[in-house]
């Protein structure tokens, strides 16, 4: 069965460095999205991508963000400047067309310190 | 009022036991609904989508949509060990590029042996 493969599956970093989160979505769908969930909380949208553009993203998603798809493969999430709140699992999740079911990847746990 | 409201349990049922979790909403635009099973600190796998109001069943789980009480549920027949996990709601609505899920707390179940 296709699945979303996200590397690494944990990252350390400190903070204020910049990070980023990779994620292979499956090869024919054509929506990208990346969640996060901190501890404990929900899972909450981040962005989603569609046609090399964002779609929509969330008041999370602020200029300390960015995501790209520099291939035809990898979609990408960049942290500038890591915050201590930023500390989450990140999952990158796909899906062949709007409100279909998404498919969503192992996640990145994130530990900023 | 949270847009998705949820019951965190925990919920404790001996194997064979029929579970059933709940959702409601306040957002009457959702028009698709899903179920996720997420394992400890794994990404969310999708159950069961449907769209709008109504019944799906797939083996042992059966969704239910009930858009004019905005209330859905999963239930689940002959529980399993398996099947303790935190089992997730969430919804989207119907957008002209990209549709965000928003999730529920999650409900996470046990079942014992």
């Amino acid at each position: 069965e296709p699945e979303v493969t996200q590397t690494p599956s944990h990252q350390v970093t400190q903070m204020g460095q910049e990070v980023i989160l990779r994620c292979v979505p499956i090869s024919n769908h054509l929506y990208f999205y990346w969640y996060r969930q901190i501890l404990g909380q929900k899972v909450e949208f981040l962005v989603s991508f569609y046609n090399n553009e964002i779609s929509e993203k969330s008041e999370i998603f602020d200029d300390q963000f960015s995501v790209e798809r520099p291939d035809g493969s990898n979609f990408t999430l960049k942290i500038r400047s890591t915050k201590l709140e930023d500390s989450a699992m990140y999952f990158c999740a796909s899906s062949r067309g709007q409100g279909r079911g998404y498919t969503f990847g192992s996640g990145t746990r994130l530990t900023v310190v | 009022q949270k847009e998705v409201e949820q019951d965190p349990g925990p919920l404790s049922v001996p194997e064979g036991a029929i579970v059933s979790l709940n959702c409601t909403y306040s957002n009457s635009a959702f028009q698709y609904f899903m179920w996720y099973r997420q394992y400890s600190r794994k990404g969310p796998e999708l159950l069961m989508y449907t769209y709008s109001s109504g019944n799906k069943e797939d083996g042992r789980f059966t969704a239910q949509v009930d858009k004019s009480s905005k209330y859905i549920s999963l239930f689940i027949r002959d529980s399993q060990p398996s099947d303790s996990a935190t089992y997730l709601c969430a919804m989207s609505a119907i957008e002209t590029r990209g549709s965000r899920l928003t999730f529920g707390e999650g409900t996470q179940l046990t079942v014992n042996p």
